[in-house]
């Protein structure tokens, strides 16, 4: 499977935008770019997903580079509720609808007051 | 509540004891998932169902673990002989065959083994 790479943690302050990194240099053309979290006691939450163009939904925005080696999610007004680990995941579909998910570490949210 | 539900959702055992656990998918969900979290990593892919077929099975899923899905509706994994390596929480999901609408993930049940 495609890896990917993102930081261990990064903090933010309560209503500013979170600009969350994810690189995966050696995606390939059939791999989706999928987004879960995890908040703390809690089973990973579906984000957002994207293939080439930018992506909207009420949790998030997932904007990703032209050459497709890197994405970034973004919280536009991080609430204390969103401090959670956040995964980046390259899903391939050549295979069909499959959700045999390979999470990494994920970035550690932590959201200020 | 329309979600994932997993039953229990903490389980303590002494080693060697056999445990069952309880998955209810979306109900119009057809493909269900079993993952094994340990503490400070992402969940690892067990198996999975389409229906009633286990597809696929994680190298991870050893021969004292095994998990069903009969009548394509509700899940339940086993663990035979318990060891202490086995404490994690084991977590379900469920999605549509068809569409992208991502992964529905129950809260998990929590298993010590002491």
């Amino acid at each position: 499977d495609a890896k990917t790479t993102q930081p261990n943690s990064m903090e933010s302050n309560e209503e500013e935008p979170v600009h969350l990194p994810c690189n995966h240099s050696t995606i390939s053309g059939t791999d989706y770019i999928h987004w879960y979290r995890q908040l703390p006691s809690q089973g990973p939450e579906y984000v957002i997903h994207g293939l080439t163009s930018n992506v909207n939904n009420r949790m998030a925005s997932l904007a990703i580079a032209e050459d497709r080696k890197s994405s970034t999610l973004i919280l536009h007004r991080a609430t204390l509720r969103d401090a959670a680990v956040y995964y980046c995941i390259l899903r391939d579909v050549s295979g069909g609808s499959n959700y045999k998910l390979t999470f990494g570490k994920g970035t550690l949210l932590t959201v200020n007051p | 509540d329309t979600g994932v539900s997993q039953n229990p959702r903490h389980k303590i055992t002494k080693r060697g004891q056999n445990v069952t656990f309880r998955c209810d998918p979306i109900s119009e969900h057809n493909r269900l998932y079993w993952y094994r979290q340990t503490l400070g990593q992402g969940p690892e892919f067990l198996t999975y169902f389409q229906n009633e077929a286990q597809l696929e099975k994680s190298r991870l899923l050893s021969d004292r673990f095994s998990a069903e899905r009969p009548k394509g509706s509700f899940s339940t994994l086993e663990i035979q002989r318990t060891e202490q390596g086995d404490s994690a929480m084991y977590l379900c999901a469920s999605s549509l065959t068809t569409g992208m609408t991502g992964a529905f993930f129950g809260q998990g049940t929590r298993l010590t083994v002491v």
